[in-house]
């Protein structure tokens, strides 16, 4: 199996532009997890889905912050208009079945705002 | 609600000697808990993880962890640090009812010196 795919690995981009970044779960999880990684707040759940469904976003940060997942093998978490705070790494997740199964990472997002 | 305190920042060890990362859990429901680990710039990857049974639980690279209740603990342990084994650790809980969520530790970053 890949492992949870995660694109781009890279993003540096501007204040004020709009940043999007991808997942590709593990084939056969259900559900999948955003979370961002700085230095000061450390790894921080922001939104998570089951079966496709939103079921928490309480920690989303912003209206800026806005997080899909269309179909099983797909989910994009979209940041317009960026800001310089929102640098961090951001990882994505997957899990298959209910309760205390295992979360596999993906490798990440280096966001970059300037 | 369910929390998660590692105890230690940052700890150092010399390579042989044991390593020993803490962990302590706060939880109204019988937890689920994990270890992960995080090498530079990269994802998470899990270590070992309590659900039920055997409250000594042993993971990969020869690390292992005991659940005790009575402490609401769940240190990390391994008897010989080796070079490789410098990483960031995550402690993490879950209820596995939320959908298997998780809440994670602040992290302890590990150093071996040689």
């Amino acid at each position: 199996d890949a492992g949870v795919i995660q694109s781009p690995r890279h993003e540096v981009t501007e204040m004020g532009q709009e940043v999007t970044l991808r997942c590709k779960p593990i084939s056969g999880h259900n559900s999948l997890f955003w979370y961002r990684q700085t230095m000061m707040r450390g790894l921080e759940l922001l939104i998570y889905f089951n079966n496709n469904v939103p079921i928490d976003d309480s920690g989303m940060p912003e209206d800026r912050f806005s997080a899909k997942m269309p179909n099983a093998s797909f989910s994009t978490l979209k940041i317009q208009p960026s800001e310089p705070r929102d640098s961090a790494v951001y990882f994505c997740a997957s899990k298959q079945g209910q309760g205390a199964y295992e979360q596999y990472f993906g490798p990440g997002t280096r966001l970059t705002v300037t | 609600a369910q929390s998660v305190t590692q105890l230690g920042s940052h700890v150092s060890v010399s390579e042989g000697a044991l390593v020993l990362l803490r962990c302590n859990y706060s939880s109204s429901v019988p937890p689920y808990l994990f270890w992960y680990v995080q090498y530079p710039n990269q994802g998470l990857q899990l270590l070992l993880k309590y659900t039920t049974g055997a409250t000594l639980v042993k993971g990969i690279n020869g690390f292992e962890a005991e659940f005790k209740k009575s402490e609401t603990s769940f240190h990390l342990t391994k008897p010989s640090a080796h070079m490789s084994d410098a990483a960031e650790y995550f402690c993490a809980v879950s209820d596995g009812n939320q959908g298997g969520k998780l809440i994670f530790g602040q992290g302890t970053e590990l150093s071996v010196k040689p």
